[in-house]
């Protein structure tokens, strides 16, 4: 079993629609868990962090994680063509400086 | 956000020989950075922590002694790809953490796809 694992798409959502994107873990011990963005031939770029279970919200994009589910995921709101991409999940052990990412999921959005 | 610069952006070279990456953290220290390596269309993997002023930590099935990793200073990381082969033509990535921060977000360099032929 992956440690973190995401359907790899390709996920294609309306412009304005809601797109959501889901990632599971194995590791009951994560504690941090966020969300990059990253657009072909370029590095990974921040989106989003969580810690706590519930949701937390950052202009068009919410995050949701349930940790008794082991399940965390991202919301994106009025989808933009320029949403189109590929978006890791990654997670991490408390107290543990590494961060295992998901294999991603791309994202397309349909003008 | 931090900021992160890897150079260089891309490297064609022959089989053979070696190539160094630098990863520098701009505007804050990185007592540890870490390296990643992406094939297309996979996820990143990691391949290495780099520690400042101590040896790397490598993850099981890196070669140490193919990929030679420095950290001698705060802001600056270095990889050395050993006699390249093909099978190394990858992108590689750099990353570091903010001790400034108690957020725990990574922050990536631009990345180095390298080419060997």
């Amino acid at each position: 079993q992956k440690e973190v694992e995401q359907n790899s798409g390709p996920l294609s959502v309306p412009e304005g629609a809601i797109a959501s994107l889901n990632c599971t873990y194995s590791d009951r011990g994560s504690q941090s868990f966020f969300w990059y963005r990253q657009y072909s031939g370029k590095s990974p770029e921040l989106i989003m962090f969580i810690y706590s279970n519930g949701d937390k919200e950052d202009g068009r994009f919410t995050a949701q994680l349930n940790k008794a589910s082991q399940y965390v995921s991202l919301l994106i709101r009025d989808s933009q063509p320029s949403d189109s991409a590929t978006y890791l999940c990654a997670v991490s052990l408390f107290g543990n400086e590494k961060l295992t990412f998901g294999t991603g999921t791309r994202l397309t959005i349909i003008p | 956000g931090a900021v992160v610069s890897q150079h260089p952006s891309w490297v064609i070279c022959k089989s053979g020989t070696s190539v160094k990456i630098e990863c520098r953290s701009l505007d804050f220290q990185a007592t540890t950075m870490f390296w990643y390596r992406q094939f297309p269309k996979q996820s990143l993997m990691l391949m290495a922590t780099s520690n400042e002023g101590s040896k790397a930590t490598y993850e099981q099935g890196v070669e140490k002694d193919k990929f030679l990793i420095n950290h001698a200073s705060l802001t600056l990381s270095t990889l050395t790809v050993t006699s390249a082969h093909p099978e190394d033509s990858s992108f590689y990535i750099c990353s570091a953490r903010d001790g400034g921060r108690a957020t725990g977000e990574l922050f990536f360099g631009e990345g180095s796809r390298l080419t060997v032929l």
